[in-house]
């Protein structure tokens, strides 16, 4: 088992939609939860930073963690065609800050 | 503010070949380092990361070096390159702080035939 599942998509939504992206994981110590944002042959770039549950919004982000449940998201509101990207979660043990776990990343469209 | 290069943009090899991929940072001091290979469908594989000059840990065994020669440089090399080496290639840095995250280059985008 993977300690971080994420569905590869990919996902296709309309203009203005609201889109869910997420991702389980299965080791209980995980505690920084970031999500990343990565265009066609572009590199990753952080996108929303949490610690431990709860949820944390920038704009039309919204990062939500559910420690109980292993499980997180991210929302985007309004989605707009520029949000067309592939999206990471990447996590990282209190023990351990030196490395993440990346999932796989999800592939968004965001059709006008 | 910090900015991180890497180059080449892309490159293309024969099977056999030596490489050298160079990666520096600027606007900050003793960053951690770190080399991802990001395979299409399989996500980021950590190579190899540096907390300081000199020292580097290697994550998964395999015909690929890293060297940190200086402070804020980071290099993956090949004596012999393979088949499966090819790859998108990412370094990234991070301040090391037990909150800190990484902030990743642009990328090389290597193709070994």
């Amino acid at each position: 088992q993977k300690e971080v599942e994420q569905d590869p998509g990919p996902l296709s939504v309309p203009e203005g939609a609201i889109v869910s992206l997420n991702c389980t994981y299965s080791n209980s110590a995980f505690q920084y939860f970031m999500w990343y944002r990565q265009y066609s042959r572009k590199g990753p770039e952080l996108l929303m930073y949490t610690y431990s549950s709860g949820n944390k919004e920038d704009g039309r982000f919204t990062a939500q963690v559910d420690k109980s449940s292993k499980y997180i998201s991210l929302f985007i509101r309004d989605s707009q065609p520029s949000d067309s990207a592939t999206y990471l979660c990447a996590m990282s043990a209190p023990y351990n800050t030196d490395k993440l776990i990346f999932g796989t990343g999800t592939r968004l469209q965001v059709f006008p | 503010s910090q900015t991180i290069h890497q180059w080449p943009a892309t490159l293309v090899q024969p099977v056999g070949s030596p490489l050298s991929l160079e990666c520096t940072v600027e606007g900050t001091s003793n960053p951690n380092l770190y080399w991802y290979r990001q395979a299409a469908g399989r996500g980021l594989q950590l190579l190899f990361y540096s907390v300081g000059i000199g020292q580097i840990s290697s994550e998964v065994p395999q015909n690929l070096s890293a060297s940190r020669p200086q402070d804020r440089q980071f290099i993956l090399s090949s004596k012999k390159l393979l088949l499966s080496d090819s790859g998108f290639y990412l370094c990234a840095w991070s301040l090391g702080t037990a909150t800190d995250t990484q902030y990743f280059g642009p990328g090389t985008r290597l193709t070994v035939l």
